[in-house]
């Protein structure tokens, strides 16, 4: 079945510091990819999506590309803010037809002013 | 505005007891979810509904059950609370197909005593 390795956090950054979150996956086919954040006391809402190969999915400020030759989809963002303080969860669709996704465990970022 | 609500943010229960939460959207969805998310596991998927009446077992079903009767309306039922079920338990909706977003609601978290 779907499998997601997402980058252990918690990861702390001063702000306007550079952002990368690694997510590879392993799948069958193709799947859409997604990332979803969040905010503290929140349920989640998406950040941002790829459907196809080498797409770019933005959203924010944030950006990630679908790697189909590395199965990955690493969210980055050049100047990170305060309040992009938040659980981020990177998640692989699960097959095309219902629209199951598979989350990886989730990424802890405190950004400090 | 878009919503996906869930009937409590807080709920606290006792073993053994017959625990209901319920999940409705207001977009017409016919798909339906419910994960539970613990720290460091992300979320997981206890059952999905892709239809009324319809419902499929996700990755951890046990100790649970589901209840579709209306498209709007998604119940999970806990036959009998244990505290290992106590967790923050999320409820999303999406249109069908893989490259649908998921729209999530506040979620309930729910303390078994």
């Amino acid at each position: 079945g779907n499998s997601v390795t997402q980058m252990e956090g918690p990861v702390t950054l001063s702000e306007e510091a550079f952002l990368t979150i690694n997510c590879t996956y392993t799948a069958t086919g193709y799947p859409s990819l997604f990332w979803y954040v969040q905010y503290p006391g929140e349920g989640l809402q998406l950040l941002l999506k790829a459907t196809k190969a080498d797409d770019k999915g933005s959203n924010k400020g944030f950006e990630a590309t679908y790697r189909k030759e590395t199965t990955s989809f690493h969210l980055e963002k050049g100047s990170v803010q305060v309040s992009d303080s938040a659980v981020y969860f990177c998640a692989p669709a699960v097959g095309t037809s219902y629209g199951k996704l598979t989350f990886g465990q989730g990424t802890i970022l405190t950004v400090h002013p | 505005d878009v919503k996906v609500t869930q009937s409590s943010r807080y709920l606290v229960k006792r073993t053994g007891e017959k625990v209901f939460l319920e999940c409705v959207q207001d977009m017409d969805h016919e798909n339906m979810f419910w994960y539970r998310q613990d720290p460091g596991l992300g979320l997981r998927l206890i059952y999905f509904s892709y239809d009324v009446k319809m419902k499929e077992k996700g990755d951890i079903p046990e100790g649970y059950s589901v209840s579709r009767e209306k498209k709007e309306r998604f119940s999970l039922i806990l036959e009998s609370a244990s505290t290992n079920q106590t967790s923050m338990y999320l409820c999303a909706s999406s249109l069908p197909g893989g490259f649908n977003e998921q729209f999530f609601g506040p979620g309930t978290r729910l303390t078994v005593l």
